[in-house]
């Protein structure tokens, strides 16, 4: 069974433009959830989408905006970036998002903006 | 705010030693994660403990969660250099699993 595929592994992008990162779950999961790291605030929780609908949404700016497909795939996207965007974007998958369920990552997109 | 706890943030440890890492949170928890991560790499799940007094094993790595469900620790029994990396514990909250800021683990060879 594949696991959480996410593309592109690098990035690098100039402020002010925008970024869309992509997540395949794997197969069956429904659910797709998205954090951001960096060194200094650790994992954040951006959002997460069950059966292409954002369920949950963490406090970020709304130049954050994802989206989810029927194939469960799902995109998030940054608009209008700032140096401040730089840092390891990952996606978790499960076959849902309730409490006691395994979410399984991917191997992150490293966005560096310059 | 920081729900979760970790320590230490950072801790060598010579090869073949064991070691604990510890994680706490102001709340009870209903349900908490512990993953691995490599440095600039996705995580890996290691296991998730649910009860209280929960104990798991996977290979030398045991993690227990207290009666009190409010406090896990993560066990490493003689550590060798596969093990180093960073040491994430998460515990859902709001219907979405929040994360401590991880403990860096370093091991002499």
């Amino acid at each position: 069974k594949a696991g959480v595929t996410q593309t592109p592994r690098y990035l690098i992008k100039t402020r002010g433009q925008q970024v869309t990162l992509s997540c395949s779950p794997i197969s069956g999961h429904r659910s797709v959830s998205w954090y951001q790291q960096t060194p200094g605030q650790g994992l954040q929780f951006l959002f997460e989408y069950f059966s292409e609908t954002q369920r949950n949404k963490g406090n970020f700016p709304g130049r954050f905006s994802g989206r989810q497909f029927s194939n469960s795939r799902s995109e998030m996207n940054v608009s209008t970036l700032e140096l401040g965007d730089s840092a390891l974007y990952l996606c978790a998958s499960s076959s849902l998002r309730t409490e006691n369920t395994e979410a399984f990552f991917g191997q992150g997109t490293r966005l560096t903006v310059v | 705010s920081q729900e979760l706890e970790q320590s230490p943030q950072s801790l060598i440890v010579q090869e073949g030693k064991n070691l604990t890492i510890n994680c706490t949170s102001s709340k009870t928890l209903y349900g908490l994660y512990w993953y691995k991560q490599k440095y600039g790499e996705g995580l890996i799940f290691l296991m998730m403990l649910q009860k209280g007094g929960e104990e798991k094993s996977h290979e030398k790595i045991t993690a227990k969660l207290d009666e009190k469900k409010q406090q896990s620790s993560l066990h490493i029994t003689a550590s060798q250099p596969s093990h180093a990396g960073i040491y994430l514990c998460g515990a859902d909250l709001d219907d979405k699993i929040i994360f401590g800021k991880g403990t860096r683990l370093h091991i002499l060879p």
